[in-house]
């Protein structure tokens, strides 16, 4: 069966501050994908970026940057000089069939200025 | 080019009453997705279409609840009767399943349901 592990429950840094989020995933599938979703205060969820279990390769967006490493099954997410506009609770997915999303429990960032 | 759009926003109701959740997904898209999220349980798949014919329901919490997707356009999550336990935001997603941004499912604003 899937499953999502995001261990922290809860963030705090200061602004300026590298953060790394940490997801760890099980699944039996070897064709999967892997996602990870903000929801800030407001309430909406927002789609960061998904990757396919076949592309390893680390993505950089601006100040967001992504590691998925298959030997220890984990997908995390750094975000380099934090903002307080980054405060928000990010979501690592895993869709064994592309469609279907099973979500883990979510890390509360909180950056303060 | 309009996201997922979801009504009401908000809805408030009495217990034992039927509340219809209405979802537009985003035009092109060929699946779509209804989640429920509470402190309690996290984010929850409740059913998902793919080209309008359910293909997952098995998060459907029980026979109270039930979706309808009769066009490409248009979705709709019915609950009666509703319960106090129902309240929670319900979100409904919508992606593509073929093409280069095949299985990003981008989510509405969410409908808050209190039922009192």
């Amino acid at each position: 069966a899937q499953k999502v592990t995001q261990a922290q429950t809860e963030i705090s840094v200061v602004e300026k501050e590298d953060v790394t989020l940490d997801c760890v995933y099980e699944t039996r599938d070897t064709t999967y994908y892997l996602f990870w979703y903000k929801q800030p205060p407001s309430g909406e969820l927002v789609f960061l970026i998904r990757r396919n279990s076949f592309d390893e390769q680390n993505e950089i967006s601006g100040r967001y940057s992504w590691n998925f490493q298959k030997s220890t099954s984990s997908f995390n997410f750094t975000i380099t000089a934090s903002q307080v506009v980054d405060s928000a609770v990010y979501f690592c997915a895993l869709a064994e069939y592309g469609n279907k999303l099973v979500f883990g429990a979510g890390t509360i960032l909180r950056v303060k200025s | 080019d309009a996201g997922v759009i979801q009504s009401p926003r908000h809805e408030v109701t009495e217990m034992g009453q039927e509340v219809t959740l209405r979802c537009k997904p985003i035009s092109g898209h060929n699946s779509l997705f209804w989640y429920r999220q509470t402190m309690m349980r996290g984010l929850e798949l409740l059913i998902y279409f793919n080209n309008n014919v359910p293909i997952d329901d098995s998060g459907m919490p029980e026979d109270r609840f039930s979706a309808k997707m009769p066009n490409a356009s248009f979705s709709t999550l019915k609950i009666q009767p509703s319960e106090p336990r129902d309240s929670a935001v319900y979100f409904c997603a919508s992606s593509a399943l073929y093409g280069l941004h095949a299985y990003e499912q981008y989510f509405g604003p969410g409908t808050r349901l209190t039922v009192t």
